[in-house]
């Protein structure tokens, strides 16, 4: 049973069209993020959510916006994508904002946008 | 600024061959630091958290260390199946939940 599932695995779309990203943790954490990962394999946060309550939104364009029905899921969609929005994006859950050691990721949605 | 460097950038190794990755951090309030190991076309997977100076923890070949300015990932007698990028996070007492990472060691290890 996979502990943090993200779907899809691969994406590649225009430029200019909308996507999203979906994820689900089955651990019963309280706490979810959305992390971006660029070529250089540095992984920067995006958002973080807590119960259903947005708690970290970083420097991120409009564009993104994270949705969280219930706290296990939290998904991600994006409009009128770009060029540099192409990365691998990582979704991962915690216990909750304090006991956050061993972050559990899910496997990376990899976007290409052509 | 908060910064986490790593280096080297990447290391190949022989087999049996022990080194040791680097992680600096400048954090003021440092929480916890993290080791992660990440595969290709995977997710990052938890290895260590260290909370405080002078700490240690080990898990089969790795070993972490932490000191006020940096930690290091000893890695003893590697074996192949070690090949690998390791990320190093740390989280500060004020950003709740937020890790920042570095840009990560590719560990290579031939047999």
């Amino acid at each position: 049973d996979t502990a943090v599932s993200q779907t899809p695995k691969y994406l590649v779309t225009q430029m200019g069209n909308d996507k999203s990203i979906k994820c689900e943790q089955n651990l019963g954490h309280d706490t979810m993020y959305w992390y971006k990962q660029d070529s250089k394999k540095f992984l920067k946060i995006m958002f973080s959510y807590n119960n259903k309550e947005l708690i970290i939104n970083e420097t991120v364009p409009n564009r993104f916006s994270p949705k969280s029905p219930d706290k296990a899921h939290l998904n991600l969609h994006i409009n009128s994508l770009e060029l540099g929005d192409s990365a691998v994006y990582f979704c991962a859950s915690s216990q909750d904002v304090l006991r956050t050691y061993g972050y559990t990721f899910g496997s990376g949605t990899r976007l290409t946008v052509v | 600024e908060d910064q986490v460097t790593q280096s080297p950038e990447a290391l190949r190794l022989q087999e049996g061959e022990s080194s040791s990755l680097n992680c600096s951090y400048t954090v003021s309030g440092l929480r916890g630091l993290f080791w992660y190991r990440q595969d290709p076309g995977k997710g990052p997977e938890f290895l260590f958290t260290l909370y405080s100076a002078g700490e240690e923890k080990e898990k089969e070949r790795l070993k972490a260390t932490l000191t006020k300015k940096e930690s290091f990932l000893h890695i003893t007698a590697p074996k192949p199946e070690d090949s690998a990028t390791y990320l190093c996070a740390v989280q500060k007492e004020t950003s709740g939940s937020r890790l920042t990472f570095g840009e990560g060691t590719q560990l290579t290890v031939n047999p």
